[in-house]
Parts: C-alpha cells; structure tokens; sequence
C-alpha cells in the first residue's frame, strides 16, 4: 500500500465521453500533483496543488482537461471529450511542500481510448 | 526548458555483473535530484535523492549514485545486480528557485533486465 489511492486502477472509455479520475494522497501530504505517463516515456508534469489552491499547469493541459482539490484533501481530474490520444497512464503524487522530501507515487489510473 | 537525458533505453546484465545508468540534466542552477524505480505492474517508488552534502548519495537495495555537478550528471551504480532488480528507472530533477520548487522532470526511463 502506498499511501496515495487512485480510483479507478483502469478506464476504457469511447471518444468523445467524459472521464473523471480520483486521488487520495497522503493526508498530511499539503501538495498534490497529477503527472500523464505514455508508452516509452517518462512521466510529464500536468498540475499540482498546494492544499486547495492550483499553483500550476503544464501547457499539456489543454481546455478538455480540469483538475480540481476542493478541501484540501482528495483530487480529481477530469477529462472531457477524450481523444484516442489521451489514452496513457495518469498519475497522481502527493509531497510536503518542504524541500526536503520527494514525491510519494500512486498506482496510476490506465485510460484507454476507443 | 529544462531536460533531463537517460542514456540507455534498454540494459540488459546477467546477474552479479555491476550496473551503471547514465542520466545527464539540462539546468545550471540548484537542483535536487532523484531515481525512482517502477517494478513490473507496480507503482514508481523514490530509490534514492541528492539535495546537498555528499555528493556520493546511498539509496535502497544497495543502489548509490554521484552527484557531478560539472557534467551535469547523476548515474546510478550498483556493484551486483539481482535478478529482482529487473524494472524500469527513472532519473527525475527538480529546479530550485531561489526560495521555490519547480516540479519534477522525468528522464524517459532506461529498462533494465537482469538475466539469472
């Protein structure tokens, strides 16, 4: 168990519809980040959360994309639209914001698009 | 941008020979830095990281890697590789600031299969 959920483990879905993923961090964990991971590649940063303020975003987050922390505690990212090239590997991390400390992994949720 | 390099896509070693894994960054400035490893079907897990100090960091499993800042490396060794070491790595920086973090920049991942 790695301390950081992410629900669902896999995702097929039809182009065009709607997904929505959930991650549970670390609960003393005050930031959260979401990272996209294809075939072949290292993961890429997508966004991340300070408790429930989203500092950042990659540019890889086109309009489709919303990602969303409302107390502070779980997120989810939703995906509207899907594309066949969305499909990949979407992971979530959590961190203390301290300098000292690195990113504790979720299993990632696996989005399939046909 | 900043970058970060993974030299070998694919390593494969028998057991007991030593492992070198290149990973070169692309940013002059302060940096931290991180291997992580990914089992087959599982989850990314931080094996080793360099903030400051020694430059000769010791992680998990026996893995250790060196900071070099004038080469703008940090390869992972290890002496004696196990068959349970077949999995996928990862070489990931992260950018200081001044006073702030940027986010962590993944490497592509070098795989590395152990034969026993």
């Amino acid at each position: 168990d790695t301390g950081v959920s992410q629900d669902p483990r896999h995702k097929i879905t039809k182009r065009g519809q709607n997904v929505t993923f959930r991650c549970d961090p670390i609960s003393e964990h005050n930031r959260l980040y979401w990272y996209r991971q294809t075939l072949g590649q290292g993961p890429e940063f997508l966004t991340y959360f300070q408790n429930e303020a989203q500092l950042e975003k990659s540019r890889l987050l086109s309009d489709r994309f919303s990602a969303e922390r409302p107390k502070g505690s779980f997120s989810t990212l939703e995906i509207q639209r899907t594309e066949q090239g969305d499909s990949a590997m979407y992971l979530c991390a959590s961190s203390l914001a301290d300098q000292g400390h690195g990113y504790t992994f979720g299993s990632g949720t696996r989005l399939t698009v046909v | 941008a900043q970058s970060v390099s993974q030299h070998n896509h694919h390593v494969i070693l028998s057991e007991a020979a030593s492992l070198e894994l290149g990973c070169n960054y692309s940013y002059g400035g302060t940096v931290n830095l991180f291997w992580y490893v990914q089992y087959p079907g599982q989850h990314l897990q931080l094996l080793l990281k360099y903030f400051s100090g020694d430059p000769l960091v010791k992680g998990i499993k026996g893995f250790e890697a060196e900071f070099i800042k004038s080469k703008f490396s940090f390869n992972l060794r290890k002496p004696s590789v196990q068959w349970s070491d077949t999995a996928e790595y990862f070489c990931a920086v992260r950018v200081n600031y001044g006073g702030s973090q940027g986010n962590l920049i993944f490497g592509k991942g070098t795989k590395l299969s152990v034969k026993p």
